[in-house]
């Protein structure tokens, strides 16, 4: 089955880090651009990072410049995102979903069902 | 950067009506846009892209629209299960990944 499943998310304090991790099962995972697209409660979507099929190119909201990082190891079909010093701002469902070409800047046909991530002391 | 403004911000039908939501762009888009649906707690669903043509699966009664800076969301005839929240999408404009505010179908 041609899916995306994310992990990693949870309850951390403000200034901490998580990491979420996002595994594509049943495509050539490096055929394709990946993101990370996040929605805070009862809000609309909100895209934070993408990343090239070859790991090459990536691109951060300026929301989380300098804060979060995107990577991936295609040798596990597996998409990350770093998470660091963490704000109540980012709390959201995080959203991996992936992009329709193997570099930036396309539409996302495929879209997982999206790992909680709850900022708060 | 290109905005994206989208409207309705809330719109109420009944089954069988026939409901169309806008999406205008800032600047010249061309046909990069996409349309979005999505059902409360679940993740979005693709619907339409280059502004008019309909993903793999996607019911008939879904049609998109437009070029340039305005573009329509059509759904021809209201099903119970299409009240959602939909979301337009401006792609290939890297690094611009910009959506719509969205728009909540409702039950009227």
């Amino acid at each position: 089955e041609v899916q995306v499943l994310e992990s990693g998310g949870g309850l951390v304090q403000p200034g901490g880090s998580l990491r979420l991790s996002c595994e594509g099962t049943g495509f050539t995972f490096s055929s394709y651009a990946m993101s990370w697209v996040r929605q805070a409660p009862g809000k609309g979507l909100d895209w934070v990072s993408s990343m090239a099929g070859s790991g090459g190119s990536t691109y951060h909201a300026d929301s989380v410049k300098g804060r979060f990082t995107i990577s991936r190891d295609n040798s596990k079909n597996t998409l990350y995102l770093q998470m660091n010093s963490l704000r109540a701002e980012d709390t959201a469902v995080y959203y991996c979903a992936r992009e329709v070409g193997v570099q930036l800047g396309w539409y996302c046909d495929l879209w997982g069902r999206g790992t909680l991530v709850t900022v708060s002391s | 950067d290109i905005q994206m403004t989208q409207s309705p911000s809330t719109l109420s039908a009944s089954v069988g009506d026939r409901v169309t939501i806008t999406c205008r762009a800032s600047q010249n888009i061309n046909t990069w846009l996409a349309w979005y649906q999505q059902k409360p707690g679940k993740a979005p669903e693709l619907l339409i892209y280059d502004a008019s043509s309909l993903e793999s699966g996607v019911p008939s009664r879904f049609s998109g629209r437009g070029s340039g800076t305005e573009f329509t969301l059509t759904i021809s005839s209201l099903q119970p299960d299409d009240f959602a929240t939909y979301y337009c999408q401006l792609y290939n404009s890297y690094p611009m990944y910009t959506f719509g505010q969205g728009t909540k179908l409702e039950i009227k």
